[in-house]
């Protein structure tokens, strides 16, 4: 049973556009929820999180926003980036230690 | 400041071989984490240490493996009688939660992985 979710595989999106990348959980006892790139050959490095008592948290470019009721979260970069082309991985944590990971969205930012 | 380290970066043994991996966390990051990530998916968790003690074991899909910290820094991951399908990439990350002033959040920091292919 997923418990994160990533529908998109794939996104692709012109420079200077936004990207928004969306991901839905089922567990409702999640209360942390990040996002995650990653490029080839190397590990995830953490880019951006929000507590379940926010519905919003910004940090320069990526914004990460949080819908509770429907328990779905997206994650907007604007302007968008050839650097930024990469897997973003959403995953969650539910006051415990272990991070529940999606499946990835693969990213491509084109001139 | 170093992150993560993973040594190998790559292993490739037969089946059946015994393997171990390493995996040096970032100095003062008290918490640390195994995880696995198949071709195509997130990566699945499967232990964490809280210091010396495994904390959560729950992600260890079977008795041939086994994860240690004997001093709190260095950990190791072992997989005995290894089979085709543990190939996969291991990663390993660390956090401070649990340090004195650390992050009461949970922001992992991740290592470049090791890919274990079984032949």
């Amino acid at each position: 049973d997923q418990q994160v979710k990533q529908n998109s595989p794939s996104l692709s999106v012109q420079e200077g556009r936004i990207s928004i990348l969306n991901c839905d959980y089922t567990n409702s006892m999640f209360d942390y929820f990040l996002w995650y790139k990653k490029y080839p050959a190397e590990g995830p490095t953490f880019l951006i999180s929000i507590s379940s008592i926010k519905d919003k948290n910004e940090d320069g470019r990526f914004t990460v926003f949080l819908n509770k009721s429907a328990k779905h979260l997206s994650l907007h970069i604007v302007p968008s980036q050839p650097g930024d082309s990469a897997v973003y991985f959403c995953a969650a944590s539910e006051d415990t230690d272990k991070l529940i990971f999606g499946t990835g969205t693969r990213l491509q930012v084109f001139p | 400041g170093a992150g993560v380290s993973q040594t190998p970066s790559n292993k490739v043994t037969e089946k059946g071989k015994y393997v171990e991996l390493r995996c040096d966390p970032i100095s003062g990051h008290t918490a640390l984490y195994w995880y696995r990530q198949s071709l195509g998916q997130g990566p699945e968790f499967l232990i964490y240490f809280q210091g010396t003690g495994a904390a959560d074991d729950s992600g260890l899909p079977n008795d041939r493996f086994f994860a240690v910290r004997p001093e709190g820094s260095v950990s190791t991951l072992k997989i005995q009688r290894t089979e085709r399908g543990d190939s996969a990439v291991y990663l390993c990350a660390s956090s401070p939660k649990g340090t004195s002033g650390g992050s009461s959040y949970n922001e992992q920091f991740f290592g470049p992985g090791t890919r274990l292919t079984v032949l």
